[in-house]
C-alpha cells in the first residue's frame, strides 16, 4: 500500500510569486484535503476535493485555489503569495463514500515546507 | 476563537513518569483523532474515537473519549524518550468534511 506523498519538499518564493504544490492520495483513497500548519500552531483546513470537486473550504482567501484530477491526486496553488503563507502545507486522504459523509480518518504527507520571502 | 482546546502547551517529564493530554470543546464531535507529529513531518494517525465514553488502548497510550463526545485524553504510561513529539486532536464536526485541529501539545521525555 502506497503511502499520501507530497511535492516538492522545500520551496522558496518572494512575495507577489504564484506556488503549485502537489499531493498523491493513498492507495484506495477518494478524498484530498489540505491543511495549513504555521509554525508552533495546528493545521488549519483548507479545503477538500471529493471526486475532483470542492467539498468544503475553510477560512482562506480565493488565492488559494485547488484541483483534484481523476487519479485522485490533487493540486493546491497559490497565488499572489504573502509572507504569512510561509508555513507547512499537509496533504491528508481519506475515504468517503458520499460527499456529504465523513468518517474521516485522515492519513497525512510528509507536508511541503514553503518560504515567503 | 480556539474551537478545540489542548493543554498542557508543553510537557517535559523524566522517563518512566506517566502523563495525560487533554483536549477540550464545547462542540459536539461526530469522531475525534489524536496524531503525534515529529518536526518538519506530517501528523501520523494514532487513534479514532466515534462512541461517547469509548476507551482505547495502543500498547502504554490510552485514549478516551468523553461521554458527550466534547472532549477527550490521551494517557501516557511509563513515558519513553520515543514518545517525543507533538501530540495532536482533531475533531470531525458533523457529516463535514475537515478536522478541526488543536493547538497541540509538545512533549518531551528525558532520558
Amino acid at each position: 500500500e502506497t503511502g499520501v506523498t507530497q511535492s516538492p519538499t522545500h520551496l522558496i518564493k518572494t512575495r507577489g510569486q504564484q506556488v503549485t504544490l502537489r499531493c498523491s492520495s493513498q492507495s484506495g483513497h477518494n478524498t484530498v484535503s489540505w491543511y495549513q500548519q504555521a509554525l508552533g500552531q495546528g493545521p488549519q483546513f483548507i479545503f477538500q476535493y471529493y471526486r475532483e470537486e470542492e467539498n468544503g473550504r475553510g477560512n482562506f482567501p480565493p488565492r488559494f485555489s485547488g484541483l483534484q484530477f481523476p487519479n485522485y491526486s490533487s493540486e493546491l496553488n497559490v497565488n499572489a503569495l504573502e509572507l504569512d503563507d510561509s508555513a507547512l502545507y499537509l496533504c491528508a486522504s481519506s475515504f468517503q463514500i458520499t460527499s456529504g459523509r465523513a468518517y474521516n480518518e485522515q492519513f497525512f504527507g510528509p507536508g511541503t515546507r514553503l518560504t515567503v520571502l | 476563537t480556539q474551537l478545540l482546546e489542548q493543554s498542557p502547551q508543553f510537557l517535559s517529564i523524566q522517563e518512566g513518569e506517566n502523563l495525560t493530554v487533554y483536549c477540550n470543546s464545547s462542540s459536539v464531535f461526530s469522531s475525534l483523532q489524536w496524531y503525534r507529529q515529529e518536526p518538519g513531518e506530517g501528523p501520523v494517525l494514532l487513534v479514532t474515537v466515534v462512541t461517547g465514553g469509548e476507551v482505547k488502548k495502543l500498547k502504554r497510550l490510552t485514549f478516551q473519549f468523553g461521554d458527550a463526545r466534547k472532549d477527550s485524553s490521551l494517557h501516557i504510561t511509563a513515558a519513553q524518550p520515543g514518545d517525543t513529539g507533538l501530540y495532536l486532536c482533531a475533531g470531525a464536526l458533523g457529516s463535514q468534511g475537515n478536522l478541526i485541529f488543536g493547538k497541540g501539545t509538545k512533549l518531551s521525555v528525558k532520558p
